[in-house]
């Protein structure tokens, strides 16, 4: 069973666009997050959701729009990509929101903007 | 600042050698410190974490040492395989604690 699933694994799709990467977790946590890796490794967080309530959120262009229907699940839906957008995309959980925990992540989103 | 800096960026070593990699927070109050290990096209995993009332933590081939004083810590791989051949990240909580930052990576390229 796997932990923390994403879908797509794979997202090719041009400029202007807009697209949505889904996340669900059956570990019970009560922490969901959303970072970015872009080609260079770094890891870089965008949003953080504890329990449905968005706690974090970075300096990310208002075009990321992080939606929490439950704790199990967190989706990101991108208007209007551009270039830049080109990363991987991970989700993670933890048990409760503290920097304390261990994160799952899921096996990451690859977006490339054509 | 909110900064986990982590050194070397790239490490190369021979099978059966050790590799170390250093890293080093900002934030006095932070006291967790895990280590993630991402394979090529694969997912950060947790590979081994301590805690701040504690020194050094093992587990078969890898540790990790913390200085809190130094605010610095290490992860030491011993007897490294090719398998150990991966991207490691370090990580510590910053911003009253809430907040995971990570490390740059360190690409580690054991030659066999």
């Amino acid at each position: 069973d796997t932990a923390v699933s994403q879908t797509p694994k794979y997202l090719v799709t041009q400029m202007g666009n807009d697209k949505s990467i889904k996340c669900e977790q059956n570990l019970g946590h009560d922490t969901m997050y959303w970072y970015k890796q872009d080609s260079k490794k770094f890891l870089k967080i965008m949003f953080s959701y504890n329990n449905k309530e968005l706690i974090i959120n970075e300096t990310v262009p208002n075009r990321f729009s992080p939606k929490s229907p439950d704790k199990a699940h967190l989706n990101l839906h991108i208007n209007s990509l551009e270039l830049g957008d080109s990363a991987v995309y991970f989700c993670a959980s933890s048990q409760q929101f503290t920097g304390s925990q261990p994160q799952h992540f899921g096996d990451g989103t690859r977006l490339s903007i054509l | 600042g909110e900064n986990v800096e982590q050194h070397p960026s790239t490490l190369s070593v021979q099978e059966g050698d050790s590799a170390v990699i250093k890293c080093t927070y900002s934030d006095s109050a932070s006291n967790y410190f895990p280590w993630y290990k991402q394979e090529l096209g694969k997912r950060p995993q947790l590979i081994i974490d301590i805690r701040s009332n504690v020194g050094e933590k093992k587990d078969q081939r890898i540790a990790v040492t913390l200085n809190k004083t130094a605010k610095h810590f290490s992860l030491h791989i011993t007897e490294t395989q090719p398998e150990d051949s991966a991207v490691y990240f370090c990580a510590a909580p910053v911003a009253a604690g809430n907040k995971l930052t990570f490390g740059g990576g360190t690409r580690v390229l054991v030659k066999p």
